[in-house]
């Protein structure tokens, strides 16, 4: 049973470019998280996606940023424009999304780190 | 909103026990979380709390008191490998059940 996926591990990029992060959730389940952390820092959140919703995003700047879980596929944080404040490790998780009979707790994957040179 | 307070940085011996507070304020407290990582790894699960009290699994145990907002994670029998920073997380009803997390504890075992 596969954990919680993501690529790529590490990721270079010029200011003005695109960062594109996916993560692939583990089998079973349907929340997806995605939190970014800086050196030294705690996590911080982003964005709370289902299939094909955006649950919330009130962590996620407004403009450069956008995230998706469509139906098939994996999920992706998608980074426009890229400055070099968005260097950081992007972390995603995912939950079964059952509170009642789990812990419901966040399973995260190894995440991205992203640099902007 | 919420706020999750715990100390930056801890220094314990090999063999040592070691507590990491953590305090929180949150309007719909709905579990609080603990969570191990070390450096450029994941986040790893260690514990749950949802009701007052001790939950122990093994060397790690978590308290809670809810009408205090304050939890805290103890490390027994300190080992090399529990060199890690620890992260306290909070789940708010109101905040959509997502989790807030504090900015974590780096904890340094020496020998």
């Amino acid at each position: 049973n596969a954990g919680v996926m993501q690529n790529p591990r590490h990721l270079v990029r010029r200011r003005g470019q695109e960062a594109r992060l996916r993560c692939s959730p583990m089998k079973g389940h349907s929340h997806v998280y995605w939190y970014r952390q800086l050196p030294e820092e705690g996590l911080k959140f982003m964005v709370y996606l289902q299939k094909e919703n955006i649950i919330d995003e009130s962590g996620m700047p407004k403009e450069r940023f956008s995230a998706e879980f469509p139906k098939e596929g994996p999920s992706i944080l998608r980074i426009q424009q890229v400055v070099r404040g968005d260097s950081a490790a992007y972390f995603c998780a995912s939950s079964p999304g059952f509170v009642t009979t789990t812990y419901n707790e966040q399973f995260f994957g190894p995440g991205t780190r992203l640099t902007v040179l | 909103g919420q706020n999750i307070d715990q100390p930056t940085e801890m220094t314990a011996t090999e063999g040592a026990i070691v507590q990491i507070n953590c305090t929180y304020q949150t309007s719909g407290f709905n579990g609080l979380f603990w969570y191990q990582q070390h450096a450029g790894e994941a986040p790893t699960f260690l514990s749950y709390n949802v009701l007052d009290g001790l939950e122990e699994k093994g060397r790690f145990s978590s308290f809670l008191s809810r009408s205090k907002g304050y939890s805290y994670l103890l490390l027994k029998e300190l080992q090399m490998k529990d060199s890690a920073s620890y992260l306290c997380a909070v789940r708010d009803k109101a905040a959509g059940n997502k989790l807030t997390f504090g900015g974590g504890t780096r904890v340094l075992v020496k020998p």
